[in-house]
């Protein structure tokens, strides 16, 4: 156990739907990473926020967005959903966000879009 | 931009019988390369951190090895439990928000 939580753990909807995914990090960790892993393109880095500001983005699209809160837990939102967003959602937390530190991933979340 | 090949893509290993997983990168100045490991379904679990060529890490089967252009994950007398699937990833100097860059991973599986 990692000490990432990730909520919900499934999730099943359909096309042109928005969808909203949260993780709570590590006790004590302020950063927090999102990654998209699909069968093609492996783990993909999404965006990250470090005490609770945006600090990169990575391959997110438009229709996604997130966000921390003031007690550090997370949020990818993901709207108008299409069929090629079905994947699964990790959320990895790191202490601060320095170079070299680990980055401890969550259990994810499976969207399937239909 | 930072890269990582990760081979084979799959490995076949009867009980007992060593190996070894390769991950070839390149990076814009290295900051750090991460092995993970994951299960069917699960997130990646954290093995090790390699920050410089010649460094090595060990856990108890496992052996990760880093020179200036790979890294080795040597898999000693593995088990059926060591069956996963094995993920490197680098982070770089120029690497947006110190993001990880992964491989597409090896699986492993180990039968008794």
């Amino acid at each position: 156990d990692s000490g990432v939580t990730q909520t919900p753990k499934h999730l099943i909807t359909a096309t042109g739907q928005r969808v909203t995914l949260r993780c709570s990090p590590r006790s004590g960790d302020l950063s927090v990473y999102w990654y998209q892993q699909s069968l093609d393109q492996g783990l993909q880095f999404l965006i990250q926020y470090y005490n609770g500001e945006e600090r990169a983005k990575g391959n997110i699209l438009e229709r996604f967005s997130a966000q921390q809160f003031p007690d550090l837990h997370s949020e990818l939102n993901l709207s108008s959903l299409e069929l090629g967003d079905s994947a699964l959602y990790f959320c990895a937390s790191q202490l601060t966000s320095g170079l070299g530190e680990t980055q401890y991933f969550g259990p994810g979340t499976r969207l399937l879009v239909l | 931009e930072d890269q990582v090949t990760q081979s084979p893509e799959a490995l076949r290993l009867q009980e007992g019988e060593s190996s070894s997983l390769n991950c070839s990168y390149t990076v814009s100045g290295l900051r750090g390369l991460f092995w993970y490991r994951q299960d069917p379904g699960k997130g990646p679990e954290f093995l090790f951190t390699l920050y410089s060529a010649g460094e090595e890490k060990e856990k108890e089967r496992l052996k990760a090895t880093l020179t200036k252009k790979e890294s080795f994950l040597h898999i000693t007398a593995p088990k059926p439990e060591d069956s996963a699937t094995y993920l490197c990833a680098v982070q770089g100097y120029k690497a947006a928000g110190n993001k990880l860059t992964f491989g597409g991973g090896t699986r492993v599986l180990v039968k008794p």
